[in-house]
């Protein structure tokens, strides 16, 4: 079946630090992948995603590259803020908006 | 600026009660749908309408009910609860015409069913 697998969090970073959110997922055929960030107090929101393979989503100085090979999306930023502190959730797409989310990593920065 | 809005945000019920949990858009959105939130498993999904009059269940629809007798409203009914009922539960949205996997969630629902 489909599913997606995320790294076990909190990830706690230091401001500017570089971070790194493995996700990989497992499917049927070539679905599309997106990264979902919560913020504290909020609902999910699409940070950005990728359609195919080798794409590269990005937003906010985050990125993610659709990596068929090793069936991965791993969510990367050169430079965290304290403001980047929340759940980041990786998704694949089995249907009409249908999304399968992973369980979320949560992600704290301290200045 | 309303977006996706969930009533209540957070619920106490005792086993074998019933409710509804509110969900209405403003975006004019054809696609709503309900997903729970638990510790360790993510996201799953309840139910789901691609229109008005039309709903469908998803991956877990055991002990849910929904209607869809508007555009902007998608009211998620326990009709009695259970403990193992005990999550967050988000509202979703999106326009019909593409499949582009962007959702736009509500703040969530937080029940606890004793």
């Amino acid at each position: 079946g489909n599913s997606v697998t995320q790294m076990e969090g909190p990830v706690t970073l230091s401001e500017e630090a570089f971070l790194t959110i493995n996700c990989t997922y497992t499917a049927t055929g070539y679905p599309s992948l997106f990264w979902y960030v919560q913020y504290p107090g909020e609902g999910l929101q699409l940070l950005l995603k990728a359609t195919k393979a080798d794409d590269k989503g990005s937003n906010k100085g985050f990125e993610a590259t659709y990596r068929k090979e090793t069936t991965s999306f791993h969510l990367e930023k050169g430079s965290v803020q304290v403001s980047d502190s929340a759940v980041y959730f990786c998704a694949l797409r089995t249907g009409f908006q249908k999304l399968v989310f992973g369980t979320g990593t949560r992600l704290l920065v301290s200045p | 600026n309303a977006g996706v809005t969930q009533t209540p945000k957070f619920q106490v019920l005792k086993t074998g009660q019933s409710m509804t949990l509110q969900c209405a858009q403003d975006m004019n959105h054809e696609y709503m749908s309900w997903y729970r939130q638990d510790p360790g498993m993510g996201l799953r999904l309840i139910h789901y309408s691609v229109g008005a009059g039309i709903t469908d269940q998803g991956e877990v629809p055991n002990g849910y009910n929904v209607s869809r007798s508007t555009t902007e409203d998608f009211p998620l009914r326990l009709l009695s609860a259970a403990p193992s009922q005990t999550s967050v539960y988000f509202c979703a949205s999106s326009m019909t015409g593409t499949n582009t996997g962007e959702l736009f969630f509500g703040e969530g629902s937080r029940l606890t069913v004793l």
